[in-house]
């Protein structure tokens, strides 16, 4: 079936900080791939997606590429700020499926 | 305009009696879908519409679950007889391309 790994949280970095979040996936075909996140007190937020392989998805200084070769969907910001403090879920959808599977997130704290 | 809507927001039962979780989705949104959330988990798909068709209800656990979107509009989620494991957040989410997902904030469920 499909799935979604990410890497463990919690991540705590200082502000400024390089972020890098893993996620791999398990999937036939070729699914779309999409980054989420939730803020304290929030509900889910599209942050970023690719469709196809090779694709980069990016938005608010995150981006993430779709890797078709190693199964994975990394997101990685250069200079993370205290506003990033969220928790960020990694997300596919299948080919001609609408049954979105997410992962278990992983909570990142900055520290300023 | 209005974002997606989930009603109750906080619902305490008793086990056994049946809860109905509604959900108000953005105005011309095509699809919805019902999530749930264990506390430090990634949302789990439960099942979807397509305007008032029911597209995929491969996620919802047992029979206790059903849901409707009668008029391709606002959708209700029923449990009946809840049971403690039963106790989560659930999250609606409606979608125009069917890519982007826009999520509710949310109804806690407790059971007790």
């Amino acid at each position: 079936g499909n799935s979604v790994t990410q890497m463990e949280g919690p991540v705590t970095l200082s502000e400024e900080a390089f972020l890098t979040i893993n996620c791999t996936y398990t999937a036939t075909g070729y699914p779309s791939l999409f980054w989420y996140v939730q803020y304290p007190g929030e509900g889910l937020q599209l942050l970023l997606k690719a469709t196809k392989a090779d694709d980069k998805g990016s938005n608010k200084g995150f981006e993430a590429t779709y890797r078709k070769e190693t199964t994975s969907f990394h997101l990685e910001k250069g200079s993370v700020q205290v506003s990033d403090s969220a928790v960020y879920f990694c997300a596919l959808t299948p080919p001609y499926g609408q049954n979105f599977v997410f992962g278990p997130g992983t909570r990142l704290s900055v520290l300023p | 305009g209005a974002g997606v809507s989930q009603s109750p927001r906080y619902k305490v039962t008793k086990r056994g009696q049946d809860v109905a979780l509604r959900c108000d989705p953005i105005s011309g949104h095509v699809s919805l879908y019902w999530y749930r959330q264990a506390l430090g988990q990634g949302p789990e798909f439960l099942t979807y519409f397509n305007y008032e068709a029911q597209q995929d209800k491969s996620g919802l656990p047992n029979d206790r679950f059903s849901a409707e979107r009668p008029e391709g509009s606002i959708s209700t989620l029923t449990i009946q007889r809840t049971e403690q494991r039963d106790s989560a957040m659930y999250r609606c989410a409606s979608s125009h391309t069917g890519y982007e997902q826009y999520f509710g904030p949310g109804t806690r469920l407790t059971v007790t």
